[in-house]
């Protein structure tokens, strides 16, 4: 089935420091894919997706780049910000699965002024 | 193991009746639950945060007379789609947070309904 593997966290960076988290994904088919974030004490918020190969998703300074050869969508972003504090959330959609979200874990990123 | 259970998987309705979906949580009180509504190939939406022995919080553009969201207990939350229409035929799916504000979500395995 599919199934969605993203870093571990928790990650503590200074401010204006670069950002990575790792997804990588397995899907029986060609799926969509997102990140999401959750604030403090908040649901979910769609980030960025994407919905083929090589397409990239960007909001808000994160990107994130469909690669089907290495089946990743990292999350980067160039300075993170005290305000970027919160868990992020790789997911992905599949319509062999019907099309029902599938959620990795959940990294949770702390950025220090 | 799972943290949260959400019933039932998949529900086939027809027209003009009620469907009750629930979220509980598994070893642990939930203070909020969180329902999402999933179309196909699109991302989540939230719909409503669900407030332990409170009114529900809507987003702006959900009906809360047509989604009705009871959090009756702290490990479990229900949503019921009254007066069912085909075009409510979706995803939903529910989350909870467990422990800090700051902690991961956790999620239900999400229920698809269909309405005919």
């Amino acid at each position: 089935g599919d199934s969605v593997t993203q870093m571990e966290g928790p990650v503590t960076l200074s401010e204006e420091a670069f950002l990575t988290i790792n997804c990588t994904y397995t899907a029986t088919g060609y799926p969509s894919l997102f990140w999401y974030v959750q604030y403090p004490g908040e649901g979910l918020q769609l980030l960025l997706k994407a919905t083929k190969a090589d397409d990239k998703g960007s909001n808000k300074g994160f990107e994130a780049t469909y690669r089907k050869e290495t089946t990743s969508f990292h999350l980067e972003k160039g300075s993170v910000q005290v305000s970027d504090s919160a868990v992020y959330f790789c997911a992905l959609s599949d319509k062999s699965s019907g099309d029902k979200l599938t959620f990795g874990t959940g990294t949770r990123l702390a950025v220090r002024p | 193991g799972a943290v949260v259970s959400q019933h039932p998987s998949w529900v086939i309705c027809k027209s003009g009746t009620s469907v009750k979906i629930e979220c509980r949580s598994l070893d642990f009180q939930a203070t909020t639950m969180f329902w999402y509504r999933q179309f196909p190939k699109q991302s989540l939406m939230l719909m409503a945060t669900s407030n332990e022995g409170s009114k529900a919080t809507y987003e702006q553009g959900v009906e809360k007379d047509k989604f009705l969201i009871n959090h009756a207990s702290l490990t479990l939350s229900t949503l019921t789609v009254t007066s069912a229409h085909p075009e409510d035929s979706s995803f939903y799916i529910c989350s909870v947070l467990r422990g800090a504000a700051n902690s991961p979500l956790h999620f239900g395995n999400g229920t698809r309904l269909t309405v005919t």
